[in-house]
Formats: C-alpha cells, sequence, structure tokens
C-alpha cells in the first residue's frame, strides 16, 4: 500500500545537525512533490519545504532558509531533510508528505527535540 | 505570504447535530484554472494529519459524504451534516495556491 515511513528524529544539542528520511513505497516516487511539515509540542502544523519532481526545485519557509536543505534519492525512493544549526525552535515532530492535489499521504512523523 | 484565519477556534458539537469551520485567506485562492487551491486536513487525537477536502470541494477517497467543502476566492466552509464521535479532532485548513503553503490555527472540535 501507499506508505511513508519517517525516521532520523531524536534529540541533539543546539547547533548542531540531524537529518531526516522519508522513506517512500507503493507509488512512483518520482513522479510526485514532497513536502515536510512540522509540528511543534502543542501546537500547529507549519509547513517546513518542498521539492518538487520535475526539475527538484525546492522551497522553503523562511524560518529554515539557509539551514535545512531537502532532496530526494529517487533510487532509493527515499526524501531527507537535512537540518543543520538546530535551534530550541526547530523542536517538532517532523512529517513527510506526499503531494497529488493535495498532501494525500502522510508519514507517522519522527520527533526532533533540540535542548541542551 | 498568504495568512489563513480560521474560526472558531473551539467548536464543542452534540453528535447527530451539524458543525462548520470557517477559513478566510489574505488572498484569492482562486486560479485562473477555475481551482480554489485550498484544502482542508483533520488531525485525529495522537495521529498524522489526513486529507479530507481537496481543491476547496473535492472529497478524498474514503471521506464520508457527511464532510462537505464550499467557497471561493478568500472564504470558505467545511461543513459535517451529522457529526459522529470518530470525528474529534483538530482541523485545519491549508493554501496550495503558492509556497510557502500555509495552513489556519486550527479548530478543534470535540463532543457535547
Amino acid at each position: 500500500q501507499v506508505q511513508l515511513v519517517e525516521s532520523g528524529g531524536g534529540g541533539v544539542q543546539p547547533g548542531r545537525s540531524l537529518r531526516l528520511s522519508c522513506a517512500a513505497s507503493g507509488f512512483t516516487f518520482s513522479s510526485f512533490g514532497m513536502h515536510w511539515v512540522r509540528q511543534a509540542p502543542g501546537k500547529g502544523l507549519e509547513w517546513v519545504a518542498a521539492i518538487w519532481y520535475v526539475g527538484s526545485n525546492e522551497y522553503y519557509a523562511d524560518s529554515v532558509k539557509g539551514r535545512f536543505t531537502i532532496s530526494r534519492d529517487t533510487s532509493k525512493n527515499t526524501l531527507y531533510l537535512q537540518m543543520n544549526s538546530l535551534r530550541a525552535e526547530d523542536t517538532a515532530v517532523y512529517y513527510c508528505a506526499k503531494e497529488s492535489d493535495a498532501f494525500d499521504i502522510w508519514g507517522q512523523g519522527t520527533m526532533v527535540t533540540v535542548s541542551s | 505570504d498568504i495568512v489563513m484565519t480560521q474560526s472558531p477556534l473551539s467548536l464543542p458539537v452534540t453528535p447527530g447535530e451539524p458543525a462548520s469551520i470557517s477559513c478566510r485567506s489574505s488572498q484569492s485562492l482562486l486560479y485562473s484554472n477555475g481551482f480554489n487551491y485550498l484544502d482542508w486536513y483533520l488531525q485525529k487525537p495522537g495521529q498524522s494529519p489526513q486529507l479530507l477536502i481537496f481543491l476547496g470541494s473535492n472529497r478524498a477517497s474514503g471521506v464520508p459524504d457527511r464532510f462537505s467543502g464550499s467557497g471561493s476566492g478568500t472564504d470558505f466552509t467545511l461543513t459535517i451534516s451529522r457529526v459522529e464521535a470518530d470525528d474529534v479532532g483538530v482541523y485545519y485548513c491549508m493554501q496550495a495556491q503558492q509556497t510557502p503553503r500555509t495552513f489556519g490555527q486550527g479548530t478543534k472540535l470535540e463532543i457535547k
């Protein structure tokens, strides 16, 4: 079945780096735009980044621009989010989502905690 | 960036009664192709968000017909014709007209 599974979350100190992965299955990964969306504890949803399926153009929220990088490996059907210079305010559950007219498939999320 | 504003933020509803949530955008979400780029999502307690309505009024696969989306331009409404206990959670609207995508603050639906 169509599925997205995130991994790579955990606890990290401010200023350090972390790479999240999102393994896709059940659909042609290279044919869809993919997004990262996060949710801070007790808060709403915040869009983080996107990568298009055509040309692999990348887009970022201002809050992460210059620190986060979204990428995809179509040979591994995997989406990535490289997070550098992490801050306390980056603490959140990070979801990957597939876009087909809308975010029709979401992963289960992976928790990132930035704390000293 | 497009600002999305939802109301109410809290919605207590008696089972069997209707419910509606409003979502307003700071810019028109009506594209030249005639589609409104407005989606609705439900996040049930402890779960990931799930798609309910896309392009303003299209129900996603498997979504009961109790759920409907309406509106155009900057004003949109999600309506549940008869609320059931399983409908509890936080409802979000999101604009897909441009990047960055932006969400409303969320509306928490609870059962009276």
